[in-house]
């Protein structure tokens, strides 16, 4: 079976960009949840989406946002980007919202410039 | 945001040596997760937990959830070149719906 996959894996943006980053979870897991990761503040919870709905939500401002397709594929995306933006941004599927075993992606290195 | 209390921080060991690594919480969890990462890579789920006083394996992993609940701890016998990367704790609290509270890391870098 196919793990999560993200693209794109590498992106460069200036700040005040925007950027989308995408999540496709492994086949047959509803519910996607995306992290930011930063050497200083470890992993972040930002949002979790299950049956296109968002379930749960970090400590993040209203630039960082998100949203979920039927097929379960998620999206998020920052607006205005800011210098401190620059992460790793993972995104994890699990199969249900009863599930708390989370299987991660392998990233999108976001860098602002 | 929240984090976990993990130790240590880093750790240098020989080929062979056994390693023990725990995390801790303010906090009671109802669920405990550790991950592995290596460079480049997102988080590899190693082992859950979801009882107090649980012990559970995966190969030369060993990891069990405190009986306080507040606590976890993840052992890795006879360790090889290739578990070299940064392990990380994880937990959900009953009153912090599905939202994962991570621990900073633990590198562990192994001398063949």
């Amino acid at each position: 079976k196919a793990g999560v996959t993200q693209t794109p894996r590498y992106l460069i943006k200036t700040r005040g960009q925007q950027v989308t980053l995408s999540c496709s979870p492994i086949s047959g897991h509803r519910s996607v949840s995306w992290y930011q990761q930063t050497p200083g503040q470890g992993l972040q919870f930002l949002f979790e989406y299950f049956s296109e709905t968002q379930r749960n939500k970090g400590n993040f401002p209203g630039r960082f946002s998100g949203r979920q397709f039927s097929n379960s594929r998620s999206e998020m995306n920052v607006s205005t980007l800011e210098l401190g933006d620059s992460a790793l941004y993972l995104c994890a599927s699990s199969q249900n919202l009863v599930s708390n075993e989370q299987y991660f992606g392998p990233g999108t290195r976001l860098t602002v410039t | 945001g929240q984090q976990l209390n993990q130790s240590p921080q880093s750790m240098f060991i020989q080929e062979g040596e056994d390693v023990s690594m725990n995390c801790t919480s303010s906090s009671i969890f109802n669920t405990w997760l550790w991950y592995k990462q290596e460079p480049g890579e997102g988080p590899v789920l190693l082992i859950a937990l979801y009882k107090a006083g649980e012990l559970t394996s995966n190969g030369r992993l060993t990891a069990q959830f405190g009986i306080t609940r507040k606590d976890s701890f993840l052992n890795i016998s006879a360790s090889i070149p290739s578990d070299v990367g940064i392990y990380f704790c994880a937990g959900i609290n009953a009153g912090n719906n599905r939202k994962l509270i991570w621990g900073l890391g633990t590198s562990l870098a192994v001398n063949p």
